[in-house]
């Protein structure tokens, strides 16, 4: 089993609706959570970091973090073409381990 | 917030050449850098752990020899690809973690290598 779990999509939401991200992680010690979003070509760019249970917003992102079922989960508000990138998760604990990436399209 | 650079953003080499690639954490320091390789739609690939002062760890299936990691700094990090042929062209992107923050790591901007 992979440390970090993401659906590597992709998917494909239309402008002005709400993505949902999701990603599972394997180590119950994990403590710190992030999102990265990538453009194509360029390297990841740190997005949204979450250390508690519950939710957590920032302009039209919200990081959502269960730790008893142990899923971490990133909401687009409003998307935008804009947003259309590959998403990584990445958890911390004894080490830090990304995900794979989910590819999002917002459809104009 | 927390900048990390990358030197050279790109370069194109001969065959059978070394290429050197410096990452730097501007304003923070930082005592743990990762180097990572990313072929065209593929995923991340973490190929070393630098931690400054020691010897870098290096991921399974990735020569140490052919990849020389030096952390001399706790701003510097270096990978030189040594005699680079043209499957070591790639896209590789450094990164550095801040701990006196959360502890994310920060990306440079990353180095595209083209062997000839």
């Amino acid at each position: 089993q992979k440390e970090v779990e993401q659906n590597s999509g992709p998917l494909s939401v239309p402008e002005g609706a709400i993505a949902s991200l999701n990603c599972t992680y394997s180590d119950r010690v994990s403590q710190s959570f992030f999102w990265y979003r990538q453009y194509s070509g360029k390297s990841p760019e740190l997005i949204m970091s979450i250390y508690s249970n519950g939710d957590k917003e920032d302009g039209r992102f919200t990081a959502q973090l269960n730790k008893a079922s142990q899923y971490v989960s990133l909401l687009i508000r409003d998307s935008q073409p804009s947003d259309s990138a590959t998403y990584l998760c990445a958890v911390t604990g004894n080490q830090f381990y990304f995900g794979t990436g989910t590819s999002l399209t917002v459809i104009p | 917030g927390a900048v990390v650079s990358q030197h050279p953003s790109w370069v194109i080499c001969k065959s059978g050449t070394s290429v050197k690639i410096e990452c730097r954490s501007l304003d923070f320091q930082a005592t743990t850098m990762f180097w990572y390789r990313q072929f065209p739609k593929q995923s991340l690939m973490l190929m070393a752990t630098s931690n400054e002062g020691s010897k870098a760890t290096y991921e399974q299936g990735v020569e140490k020899d052919k990849f020389l990691i030096n952390h001399a700094s706790l701003t510097l990090s270096t990978l030189t690809v040594t005699s680079a042929h043209p499957e070591d062209s790639s896209f590789y992107i450094c990164s550095a973690r801040d701990l006196t923050s959360g502890g994310e790591q920060f990306f440079g901007p990353g180095t595209r290598l083209t062997v000839l």
